[in-house]
């Protein structure tokens, strides 16, 4: 499958635990992007990586929330000390390069539920 | 500040009816649009990328238009079918990193 793989698809934690999201961005791809998406509403942006370095984080909590995309491996998207307001889909994209006229691809997502 | 509204929010039309969905947004200087299709738990799939420089873009029963000097776009889907059931997102690049998408409008085609 050479799509943008996330994993894992579901992930339940109880609050105050730590949520760990993985991105393995399309074979050529070296550009990742994180989206959150609540129910109902679109999806917002998150954060810019490429590898090793993030590009734009604007869109993430300042608290919490950490990403990296290491040179080997995939992107992961940290949460620690969850709470009830975590609770959304969270979808990684991926684009060959930073020319905007690049469609980004889209994995199918991980829907992550806090109790 | 670049914000994207699509209305309707949800639509029920039977199948083979030819319909148009909007997106509009307030801020013209952008780089490309994108529509996309969102599957219930799943990701999200490209339709089709317009251009700034372009007005239409057409894929098979879909075409796209995109108006900038009123701030519109329009998806049509021509003869729907029970498979066009889904959720289809606007989304705009105005040149940085970010995407900026809407809502979303909720379609449901009736056998």
């Amino acid at each position: 499958n050479a799509g943008v793989m996330q994993n894992p698809r579901h992930l339940v934690r109880r609050r105050g635990q730590e949520a760990r999201l993985r991105c393995s961005p399309m074979k050529g791809h070296s550009h990742v992007y994180w989206y959150r998406q609540l129910p109902e509403e679109g999806l917002k942006f998150m954060v810019y990586l490429q590898k090793e370095n993030i590009i734009d984080e604007s869109g993430m909590p300042k608290e919490r929330f950490s990403a990296e995309f290491p040179k080997e491996g995939p992107s992961i998207l940290r949460i620690q000390q969850v709470v009830r307001g975590d609770s959304a889909a969270y979808f990684c994209a991926s684009s060959m390069d930073r020319e905007t006229n690049q469609p980004q691809h889209f994995g199918d997502g991980t829907r992550l539920s806090i109790l | 500040k670049q914000e994207v509204t699509q209305i309707p929010a949800a639509l029920s039309v039977p199948e083979g009816e030819n319909l148009v969905l909007n997106c509009s947004f307030t801020d013209s200087a952008i780089y490309n649009l994108q529509w996309f299709r969102q599957d219930p738990g799943k990701g999200l799939t490209s339709l089709l990328l317009i251009q700034s420089s372009q007005r239409e873009q057409t894929s098979g029963r879909l075409n796209a238009s995109l108006d900038k000097s009123s701030g519109r776009s329009t998806l049509y889907i021509a003869a729907s079918q029970p498979g066009d059931s889904a959720t289809y997102l606007c989304a705009l690049n105005t040149g940085g990193f970010k995407t900026i998408f809407g809502a979303g409008t909720r379609l449901f085609v009736k056998a």
